[in-house]
C-alpha cells in the first residue's frame, strides 16, 4: 500500500515564507505533484519532482529527495490569496499512471 | 489548453434516485479519466480509472455496482451514483489524463460536482 502524510494545518503571516511538508511510502515511484485547492474547487498544479533536487517557479518551489521519501513546498512572499489546501500526490507506475493524494494542509495565511 | 467540464456542478437529489455526472475533456483526447471523492476537509480519494471502450478499474473498497462509470468515447466519461444515499453526499471530482503533452502525465482536473442527497 501507500501512505503519505502531511500536516493539517498551517498557519503563517501575510509575507512570510511557509514550508509545507510531505513523506511517502510507496513502490513505484513515478514522481510527485503538488496541487492547490480552494475550498469547493478543483485541485490546480503546482508542481513535478521527479528527480531529486529543488524546482523553483516563481514564488513556489517544490523539494524531492528521493532516498528519504520526503517533499516539501515552499512559498514566499505570502498573500492572503494563498489561503487553501495543498495536496501532496504520488504517481506511481504501471496502468495510467494513477495518482495518490496525501491528506492535504489547509493553510491559513493571516494578516 | 486542456480543459475539462464536469456537469452538472451540483445537484440535489432524494434519497433512492440516481444521478448522472458526465465529464469531458473540451479540446483534447484523453487516454484515460480518473473518478475521485473527497468528503469535507479531506483530500481526494481515488474511486476508479476510467479507459475508453474498456471496463473501468475500482479501486479497493468502492462498490462498482453503485457507481458506474462508462467510458464512451475519448473525451466522456460518465459516473452514476445508483441508488443514492444521504451518505454518498460528496464532492465528486474527475481528472483527463494528457499523454505526450510534457515529460509526465499530468492530470487535469473538473470543476467538480456537489452531490447532495437528502
Amino acid at each position: 500500500g501507500q501512505n503519505i502524510d502531511q500536516p493539517t494545518e498551517m498557519t503563517a503571516t501575510e509575507g512570510a515564507i511557509v514550508q509545507i511538508n510531505c513523506t511517502y511510502q510507496t513502490s513505484g515511484f513515478n514522481g510527485l505533484f503538488w496541487y492547490q485547492q480552494h475550498a469547493g474547487e478543483a485541485p490546480t498544479f503546482l508542481s513535478y519532482n521527479v528527480l531529486d533536487g529543488l524546482e523553483e517557479k516563481g514564488r513556489f518551489s517544490s523539494f524531492l529527495s528521493r532516498s528519504k521519501g520526503y517533499s516539501y513546498l515552499l512559498l514566499k512572499e505570502l498573500q492572503m490569496k494563498d489561503s487553501a489546501s495543498y495536496l501532496c500526490a504520488v504517481c506511481t507506475t504501471g496502468t495510467a499512471s494513477k495518482l495518490t493524494f496525501g491528506t492535504g494542509t489547509r493553510l491559513q495565511v493571516t494578516l | 489548453g486542456a480543459v475539462v467540464s464536469q456537469h452538472p456542478s451540483w445537484v440535489i437529489c432524494k434519497s433512492g434516485t440516481s444521478v448522472k455526472i458526465e465529464c469531458r475533456s473540451l479540446d483534447f483526447q484523453a487516454t484515460t479519466m480518473f473518478w475521485y471523492r473527497q468528503f469535507p476537509k479531506q483530500s481526494l480519494m481515488l474511486m476508479a480509472t476510467s479507459n475508453e471502450g474498456s471496463k473501468a478499474t475500482y479501486e479497493q473498497g468502492v462498490e462498482k455496482d453503485k457507481f458506474l462509470i462508462n467510458h464512451a468515447s475519448l473525451t466522456l466519461s460518465t459516473l452514476t451514483v445508483t441508488s443514492a444515499h444521504p451518505e454518498d453526499s460528496s464532492f465528486y471530482i474527475c481528472s483527463a489524463n494528457l499523454a505526450g503533452l510534457r515529460a509526465y502525465n499530468e492530470q487535469f482536473f473538473g470543476p467538480g460536482t456537489r452531490l447532495t442527497v437528502l
